[in-house]
């Protein structure tokens, strides 16, 4: 099965650099996906990741490592409608969209 | 184009009874995926359908079906209803058969159970 772990909240200043952390223990999976979801919203894709390494979408990269089971999140340049939480999620090998979310990680973003 | 939409967006039910919902995916997506999401257990996967077929199916009681309909717009009923269905259910669709990889949520319906 798939176990994923984030922190349960974070919280940083408007404009400082934040990472978040996952950690997962799967028996394999085609992807790892970032999401972001403010509150009494619908999560919204952020970022994907297949191979190792680091993808980089403007404000917004995510780093994988198979070997280690371990993603990461990095948002810079931080404002305000940041802070949301962001979900960790994994795409396992069952030949379709069926998709395992970490709980999410809570950001709060102060002036 | 339209994003995903889902009907009704709240709904208050009564232990024991049952629930419809539905979920029209954005034009020319033929997976749609169902989620709940709950404060205690955060977004779980329920199940997946593509071209009228389940495909994939998480760890819920058989209380919990679906189905979709040949214009791939999806239901998902939940019979015999507990307070702990109280959730948030999410739907998602994606252009399924392509090298894509991004599922687009709906706003969800929030379901009270009392």
């Amino acid at each position: 099965g798939q176990n994923i772990d984030q922190p349960t909240e974070m919280t940083a200043t408007e404009g400082a650099i934040v990472q978040i952390n996952c950690t997962y223990q799967t028996s394999g999976f085609n992807g790892l996906f970032w999401y972001q979801q403010h509150a009494g919203e619908a999560p919204t894709f952020l970022s994907y990741n297949v191979l190792d390494g680091l993808e980089e979408k403007g404000r917004f990269s995510s780093f994988l490592s198979r070997s280690k089971g371990y993603s990461y999140l990095l948002l810079k340049e931080l404002q305000m409608k940041d802070s949301a939480s962001y979900l960790c999620a994994v795409r396992p090998y069952t030949g379709g969209f069926k998709t395992i979310f970490g709980a999410g990680t809570r950001l709060f973003v102060k002036a | 184009k339209a994003g995903v939409t889902q009907t009704p967006r709240y709904l208050i039910k009564t232990r024991g009874q049952q629930v419809t919902l539905s979920c029209s995916p954005i034009s020319g997506h033929r997976s749609v995926s169902w989620y709940q999401q709950t404060p205690g257990q955060g977004l779980q996967f329920l199940f997946e359908y593509f071209s009228e077929t389940q495909r994939n199916k998480g760890n819920f009681p058989g209380r919990f079906s679906g189905r979709q309909f040949s214009n791939s717009r999806s239901e998902m009923n939940v019979s015999t209803l507990e307070l702990g269905d109280s959730a948030l259910y999410l739907c998602a669709s994606s252009l399924a058969g392509t090298a894509t990889y991004e599922q687009y949520f709906g706003p969800g319906t929030r379901l009270t159970v009392t």
